[in-house]
């Protein structure tokens, strides 16, 4: 079946830059996300990457896609304290007529001065 | 802005009670879905629901059921609550365009 894997943490510093890694399994799948969730709360859209994309930017994010080797990042440029989170990517894939979305572990990001 | 409301935030509950959660979305959303989460596992797939009186089984389906009666409305039903089910409860609304999940607050259930 589907798989999403990503390392499940990662440490930096406040103001380096933060990049989070992903690979999945599913190579029909159209659109590819990463999820943001704080403290308690439930997840939050980030940003998406349209599958025939191979890079996207938004501010201080930078999506990069490599769709042969099924590879995903997110790099926050200039990390800050507010962006300790867990950070999820997930990639949508058809099941029995549906678009079920299938998400990695999670990585938690730890900001630190 | 799509609101995805929870019946709770924090749920404690006995051993073998029966228990609802409680989804809500405002944007007309056809399709619904139910994770738990958990340290370590991420969001695992309880059930999901793309139309009125209509659910799939996701992977963990075992232990739950699911009402879709209204089409903002999306239950989780425990029929007996057992310990092994204290978890994180999310649900999602998905919106067709680009597939994105709307996400509630969460549900913490905690099962003694």
């Amino acid at each position: 079946g589907e798989d999403v894997e990503q390392s499940l943490f990662l440490s930096v510093r406040e103001g380096d830059s933060s990049v989070i890694n992903c690979t999945y399994t599913d190579s029909s799948s159209t659109y590819l996300y990463w999820y943001k969730q704080e403290p308690g709360a439930g997840l939050q859209l980030l940003t998406y990457i349209f599958s025939n994309m191979d890079m996207k930017q938004d501010q201080r994010l930078t999506v990069l896609l490599n769709k042969k080797d099924k590879h995903l990042s997110l790099r926050i440029a200039d990390t800050q304290t507010g962006d300790s989170a867990i950070y999820f990517c997930a990639e949508i894939g058809a099941r029995g007529g549906s678009y079920i979305p299938t998400f990695g572990r999670g990585t938690s990001l730890i900001v630190h001065p | 802005d799509v609101k995805v409301t929870q019946s709770s935030r924090y749920l404690v509950k006995r051993t073998g009670e029966k228990v609802f959660l409680e989804c809500v979305q405002d944007m007309d959303h056809e399709n619904m879905f139910w994770y738990r989460q958990d340290p370590g596992l991420g969001l695992r797939l309880i059930y999901f629901s793309y139309d009125v009186k209509m659910k799939e089984k996701g992977d963990i389906p075992e232990g739950y059921s699911v009402s879709r009666e209204k089409k903002e409305r999306f239950s989780l039903i425990l029929e007996s609550a057992s310990t092994n089910q204290t978890s994180m409860y999310l649900c999602a609304s998905v919106s067709g365009y680009q597939e994105t999940q709307y996400f509630g607050p969460g549900t913490r259930l905690l099962v003694l």
